[in-house]
């Protein structure tokens, strides 16, 4: 019974390249959070998709951040030209129903050189 | 959330005994409520949650109590053990909300 997969693990990106990060549900989970955590703070709300649609995307930055949820495949979280700032490690949650809980993937951890 | 005078960021106990972690939230209107332990190098995990037409809520060596008129949350740990020793979150979120408002970590250090 397979949790969140979250892939890959750790990730490092020079200034200006782009970053995709992935992020496979829990099984008969379709709904999909992305969270930033900074070093020594809590997680910060950024993306919520349903396959297909973004539902809720107050807490992405207005440039370079996206994201998707196919029909078919992961969820993606893609940073374009990234910039030191952009160095954390990014969280996928899933869920049932969106009243339910959130169950976290183990992050992909981020640097910027 | 968390409020200045409630929330340590920092417990030690020593092995066996009980723990109690504090958090205060924020949001009158949140009435969904969840505690996450994350150990280092991994993301956060379900330990318990609570909704707010409860008070109180057990599990398996924790408890979790809600006082909705000071807007207070605090997860006990019965007979701590070194496996505990992690930064433990409170989570808010309101029914219309999708998105969980995270507070500030308390770190949990178990000493044998």
């Amino acid at each position: 019974n397979a949790g969140v997969m979250q892939n890959p693990r750790h990730l490092v990106r020079r200034r200006g390249q782009e970053a995709r990060l992935r992020c496979s549900p829990m099984k008969g989970h379709s709904h999909v959070y992305w969270y930033r955590q900074l070093p020594e703070e809590g997680l910060k709300f950024m993306v919520y998709l349903q396959k297909e649609n973004i539902i809720d995307e107050s807490g992405m930055p207005k440039e370079r951040f996206s994201a998707e949820f196919p029909k078919e495949g992961p969820s993606i979280l893609r940073i374009q030209q990234v910039v030191r700032g952009d160095s954390a490690a990014y969280f996928c949650a899933s869920s049932g129903p969106p009243a339910d809980t959130q169950y976290f993937g183990p992050g992909t951890r981020l640097t910027v050189l | 959330g968390e409020s200045v005078g409630l929330h340590l960021p920092t417990l030690s106990v020593q092995e066996g005994d009980n723990s109690i972690i504090n958090c205060a939230y924020s949001n009158s209107a949140s009435d969904y409520f969840i505690w996450y332990k994350q150990e280092s190098g991994k993301g956060p995990q379900f330990i318990i949650d609570i909704r707010s037409n409860m008070d109180k809520r057990q599990g398996q060596r924790v408890t979790v109590l809600l006082n909705k008129t000071v807007k207070h949350l605090s997860l006990q740990i019965a007979a701590t053990q070194p496996g505990d020793s992690a930064v433990y979150f409170c989570a808010e979120k309101t029914q219309a909300g999708t998105a969980l408002i995270f507070g500030k970590g308390t770190t949990l250090s178990v000493s044998s």
